[in-house]
């Protein structure tokens, strides 16, 4: 299984401002997964981050609140912009195990985000 | 309709105990299936796939019936270290995407 390590693991931010959370793999993907999880919620995929496109959001999440970076195979970035108390949840990368759209995905440790 | 339905719980069971949680699916063009345990405060990990021919790991069996849209898994003798949130999920619909339902919370006691 792949190793995926998050940076920040938590942060307290203020409204207003913005906080990049990084996203590091141990080997090549080509398609890395960014989801949220909301306080006491199961998890919501925000987007797809392909490497040398952009990346493709679900019904509810827009590129201006979300922007994302994939520079190479084993790392992204997720911004959270602009963020209110609402923005408060756990946001999370995933790597699927192998090349099929059929199989698992390993998830990372997570990034506890609260917003005052 | 969620995409994903699972009956939150808790569960409360004593150890020793079998303890089955049912999951059901509205997308018939779902293509893989899996149970994912997530521990509190840490991120989900794959318990097991799901089969239509069903699949058991040790005490744990997962069951899939592709006509009913509907997902199990049976936990026999539970100990104390399966309490968790176990989570249900489907995919195959498009290219990764993976939907979770709500998870179901275990509580195993002595």
């Amino acid at each position: 299984s792949a190793v995926i390590s998050q940076k920040p693991s938590r942060d307290i931010c203020q409204r207003g401002t913005s906080l990049t959370i990084q996203c590091q793999v141990d080997s090549q993907v080509t398609m890395m997964f960014w989801y949220r999880q909301q306080p006491g919620q199961s998890l919501t995929l925000i987007a797809t981050a392909n490497q040398g496109s952009e990346a493709t959001y679900e019904s509810g999440f827009v590129i201006d609140k979300f922007p994302i970076s994939r520079p190479n195979l084993t790392f992204s970035t997720l911004t959270v912009s602009n963020m209110s108390p609402e923005d408060s949840s756990i946001y999370l990368c995933s790597v699927p195990a192998g090349s099929s759209s059929y199989n698992e995905q390993f998830f990372g440790p997570g990034t506890r985000l609260t917003v005052l | 309709r969620k995409e994903v339905e699972q009956d939150p719980g808790p569960f409360n069971v004593p150890e020793g105990a079998t303890v089955a949680f049912n999951c059901t699916y509205s997308n018939s063009a779902s293509q893989s299936f899996f149970w994912y345990r997530q521990d509190c405060r840490k991120e989900p990990k794959l318990l097991m796939s799901v089969y239509s021919s069903g699949n058991e790991d040790g005490r744990f069996t997962a069951q899939l019936n592709r006509a009913s849209q509907y997902i199990s898994l049976l936990i026999r003798d539970s100990k104390l270290s399966d309490s968790a949130t176990y989570l249900c999920v489907v995919g195959g619909t498009s290219y990764g995407k993976l939907t979770f339902g709500q998870g179901t919370i275990l509580t195993v006691h002595p």
